[in-house]
């Protein structure tokens, strides 16, 4: 079974468009991320959401909103695309928010904007 | 401030050759260090991780890594390369959030 699935795994759009990537996670985490990874690798985190609330939003444009309906699943809605979202995306998920927990990653979302 | 750096960017080694990937952090208390590999295309897998304790901790697929306090390092080993561990590797440190280094790429020659 897959612990943290992520949907599509591959987005290729124009920019100033609107999409969203979804993750859910079958672990009964509490905690789950979202990571922006560049092109050369970097990995950085965006969001974190502890049961359903938001604990950690770094330095991220309002053009991304994280939206948690339960706490299996922890989407992420962009709007108005830029070129410089193209990345790939990773949702992850951890038991609470202590520091020496695991976290487990999806597969990552590879957003293309053209 | 606490960071992570991977001082190599990109590593060969020949199969069945032994490898060391460096990791330094800057962290004023205890780290929480991780260890995870990503293969091309894949997520990240967690290999090891160290909380405290023994300073040697082994992971998966035979690495292991060693918690040097004295140097801020937590480098990554193993004995003999296999060609299937060509791979991105990343050290992380956790104080609340993850901090990931920049990684390190694995090529393994035949």
């Amino acid at each position: 079974d897959t612990a943290v699935s992520q949907t599509p795994k591959y987005l290729v759009t124009q920019m100033g468009n609107d999409k969203s990537i979804k993750c859910e996670q079958n672990l009964g985490h509490d905690t789950m991320y979202w990571y922006k990874q560049d092109s050369k690798k970097f990995l950085k985190i965006m969001f974190s959401y502890n049961n359903k609330e938001l604990i950690i939003n770094e330095t991220v444009p309002n053009r991304f909103s994280p939206k948690s309906p339960d706490k299996a699943h922890l989407n992420l809605h962009i709007n108005s695309l830029e070129l410089g979202d193209s990345a790939v995306y990773f949702c992850a998920s951890s038991q609470g928010v202590t520091i020496n927990n695991e976290q487990f990653f999806g597969p990552g979302t590879r957003l293309t904007v053209l | 401030a606490q960071s992570v750096t991977q001082p190599d960017i990109h590593i060969t080694v020949s199969e069945g050759a032994s490898l060391e990937l460096r990791c330094n952090y800057s962290y004023g208390a205890t780290p929480y260090l991780f260890w995870y590999v990503q293969s091309p295309g894949q997520g990240l897998q967690l290999l090891l991780k160290y909380f405290s304790g023994d300073t040697l901790v082994q992971g998966i697929k035979g690495f292991e890594a060693e918690f040097k306090r004295s140097q801020s390092s937590f480098n990554l080993r193993k004995p003999s390369v296999h060609w299937s561990d060509a791979a991105e590797y990343f050290c992380a440190l956790n104080n609340n959030d993850m901090r990931f280094g920049a990684g390190t790429r694995l090529t393994v020659k035949p």
